[in-house]
């Protein structure tokens, strides 16, 4: 019941187009959603993060979607760029015990 | 957020030695964590570190192979006990701020011969 499931495992997408990736959850007491970007050889960096109270939140060309009830999840960029290029965990936690369940991580490759 | 550092970068160790690793923070924080990345997968909890507490350990990990010590609340250290092969990972430390946000160091790279 801890699992987070995450997809795709990897990712092409042109310069300028949309990258989608889903995650999934079956624990309910998880309330909070963070996302997270690793470039090779450096730690993950927080990219941006959701609680259960809302549905959607944008920052910059990164949204993260939110629906409760399927238990889904999805991050999504808009104009990809070659920078952008990297890997992503979706994450889960519950504010109570604080420790991060990662998914399986998505490799982006944007081409330019 | 907060600066996270990690020493040593990256380390070639020999079967059955042992390596420590430290993890410093530029701000006082209650909650720590050490994490392990094998090559081209996920993250896996290693244990939970609280200053003034013994630290806590995921199913898998064990005291003995992974010795963690808190002794204030901007420095942990993660030791690899015996090592082997299967310990060639990366090891990352993370601190939680404002209650749920957690950011990362930059890793350790260990290699095992």
């Amino acid at each position: 019941q801890q699992q987070v499931k995450q997809s795709p495992q990897s990712l092409i997408v042109q310069k300028g187009g949309i990258s989608i990736i889903n995650c999934a959850y079956e624990n309910t007491a998880f309330d909070y959603f963070p996302w997270y970007q690793q470039f090779p050889g450096k730690g993950p960096a927080l990219l941006i993060a959701i609680r259960p109270d809302v549905s959607e939140k944008k920052e910059g060309r990164f949204t993260i979607s939110f629906n409760k009830s399927a238990k889904q999840f999805s991050l999504h960029i808009m104009d990809s760029q070659p920078g952008d290029s990297a890997t992503y965990f979706c994450a889960a936690s519950s504010t109570s015990y604080g420790k991060l369940t990662f998914g399986q991580g998505t490799i982006l490759t944007v081409h330019p | 957020s907060a600066v996270i550092s990690q020493k040593p970068s990256r380390d070639i160790c020999q079967r059955g030695t042992s390596l420590t690793i430290q993890c410093q923070v530029d701000s006082q924080v209650t909650m720590m964590f050490w994490y392990r990345q094998q090559p081209g997968q996920s993250l896996t909890l290693i244990a939970t570190a609280n200053q003034g507490s013994e630290a806590t350990y995921e199913s898998g990990f064990v005291i003995d192979k992974f010795p963690i010590s808190r002794p204030n609340l901007t420095f942990s250290t993660l030791t690899v006990s015996n090592m082997s092969p299967e310990d060639s990972s990366i090891y990352l430390c993370s601190v939680e701020i404002q209650g749920v946000e957690q950011y990362f160091g930059p890793g350790t790279r260990l290699t095992v011969t």
